[in-house]
């Protein structure tokens, strides 16, 4: 596709439900990142694929957090049992592999957890 | 740890103003800073640096990596109320190619 696409852009979700959110990366980007923001913060990263694999999950705050890429494309970002600091934009970018390679995100997914 | 730090996190300034932005990092085998502008939800691409000294320049954007300073500047000129945003700096590094960012800087341009 032409840029990073985010599904859903808004999400509100009750506390203890699950939630999954879909990133779409550009087209032969084999390098895909996923960050959380919240209000006043800076990006914080969650978990970084190349290809299929996940090459550094060190970023997800427990095992309520999990990302698949099945088929290096497309990923899902799960949230079981949500909590209301979960509340965040969660922000999906990615990139070829290299140094030298441009970082670009999507819109992002904005989750509240009531 | 890791980290970057950025500097002021906020200023306002009234149009015309000319501004620069800091950004400070400790990071593990460094590959690049970047610089992005956030106005609502993605932060949108601004520059790429790689090595020391060299201007990186964009209408009247610009920045410039010094890497025994382990620090990075971004200069707006003639500002306008179109720039005012959040400004993240983020460095790639780390073992697995990380992109670590800053808190940010929120700028915001006044008529």
């Amino acid at each position: 596709g032409a840029g990073v696409s985010q599904t859903p852009s808004n999400k509100v979700t009750e506390k203890g439900k699950y939630v999954e959110l879909r990133c779409d990366p550009i087209s032969g980007h084999t390098a895909l990142y996923w960050y959380r923001q919240s209000l006043g913060q800076g990006p914080e990263f969650l978990i970084y694929f190349q290809g299929t694999g996940a090459a550094d999950d060190s970023g997800l705050p427990n095992d309520r957090f999990f990302a698949v890429r099945p088929e290096g494309s497309v990923s899902t970002l799960k949230i079981q049992r949500t909590e209301r600091g979960d509340s965040a934009v969660y922000l999906c970018a990615s990139s070829l592999i290299g140094t030298g390679n441009t970082i670009y995100f999507g819109e992002g997914s904005w989750l509240t957890v009531v | 740890e890791d980290k970057v730090v950025q500097s002021p996190l906020s200023l306002v300034v009234h149009e015309g103003d000319t501004v620069t932005l800091n950004c400070s990092y400790e990071v593990t085998n460094f590959r690049s800073l970047l610089w992005y502008k956030q106005e609502k939800k993605a932060p949108t691409f601004l520059f790429m640096l790689t090595s020391s000294g060299i201007e990186k320049k964009s209408g009247r954007l610009s920045s410039i990596l010094d890497k025994k300073e382990l620090s990075s500047i971004l200069n707006i000129t003639a500002t306008q109320t179109g720039d005012s945003a959040i400004y993240l700096c983020a460095v790639l590094g780390g073992a697995t190619n990380k992109l670590i960012f800053g808190t940010g800087t929120l700028l915001a341009v006044q008529p």
